[in-house]
């Protein structure tokens, strides 16, 4: 597609709910990452993808948050047992390949709000 | 201490002035650099990416790195009311690390 592609725009949960967000890289782009924004704050990393796998999922914050990208386009997070604390805009961008010149194009975000 | 830090702001620049915001990182291993600008409500767009020491001019902004200091800055000329934003910091690569980022607000 013409840019990068997340779904739902808005999410609004029950605490202990399950969700999932959806992102959609620009056509040809390798790599894909996922970030949370709270208010006020930078984007903070959680995972990126090369292809299929996950390079580096460091910032994922505890085992309830996952994500997969299974045909290396297409991207879910999927975050277990939703908590308040887990309410950000996830962010999603995606590269050519990690590091490219020329930076990484951001979607529009899903704003999560778990009540 | 957090890997990039920025001064929050607000950082109040008359229309036409020149704003200027730093950024500092902490991994010395960090070959890219970004800013980008951010309206309220609205995702990160990227406006200026630096590699090498120095300057890089692209129209009213200026990006300058200095690795050796650890530090990166960027210039906004002849502001206008619409450069209020947040503009952050990230240095990578492959992942980008962001700062909190500098409110400016330009003044008519």
């Amino acid at each position: 597609g013409a840019g990068v592609s997340q779904t739902p725009s808005n999410k609004v949960t029950e605490k202990g709910k399950y969700v999932e967000l959806r992102c959609d890289p620009i056509s040809g782009h390798t790599a894909l990452y996922w970030y949370r924004q709270s208010l006020g704050q930078g984007p903070e990393f959680l995972i990126y993808f090369q292809g299929t796998g996950a390079a580096d999922d460091s910032g994922l914050p505890n085992d309830r948050f996952f994500a997969v990208r299974p045909e290396g386009s297409v991207s879910t997070l999927k975050i277990q047992r939703t908590e308040r604390g887990d309410s950000a805009v996830y962010l999603c961008a995606s590269s050519l390949s990690p590091g490219a010149s020329g930076g990484y194009t951001f979607g529009s975000g899903t704003r999560l709000t778990v009540v | 201490q957090k890997e990039v830090e920025q001064n929050s702001g607000p950082l109040s620049v008359p229309e036409g002035a020149i704003a200027s915001l730093n950024c500092t990182y902490s991994d010395r291993g960090s070959q890219s650099f970004f800013w980008y600008r951010q309206y309220s409500g609205k995702s990160p767009e990227l406006i200026m990416f630096i590699y090498s020491n120095g300057d890089k001019e692209d129209g009213r902004f200026t990006a300058q790195l200095n690795k050796a200091s650890q530090y990166v800055s960027l210039l906004i000329r002849d502001s206008q009311p619409s450069d209020s934003a947040t503009y952050l910091c990230a240095v990578g690569p492959p992942k980008l690390q962001f700062g909190a980022g500098t409110q400016v607000v330009v003044t008519p």
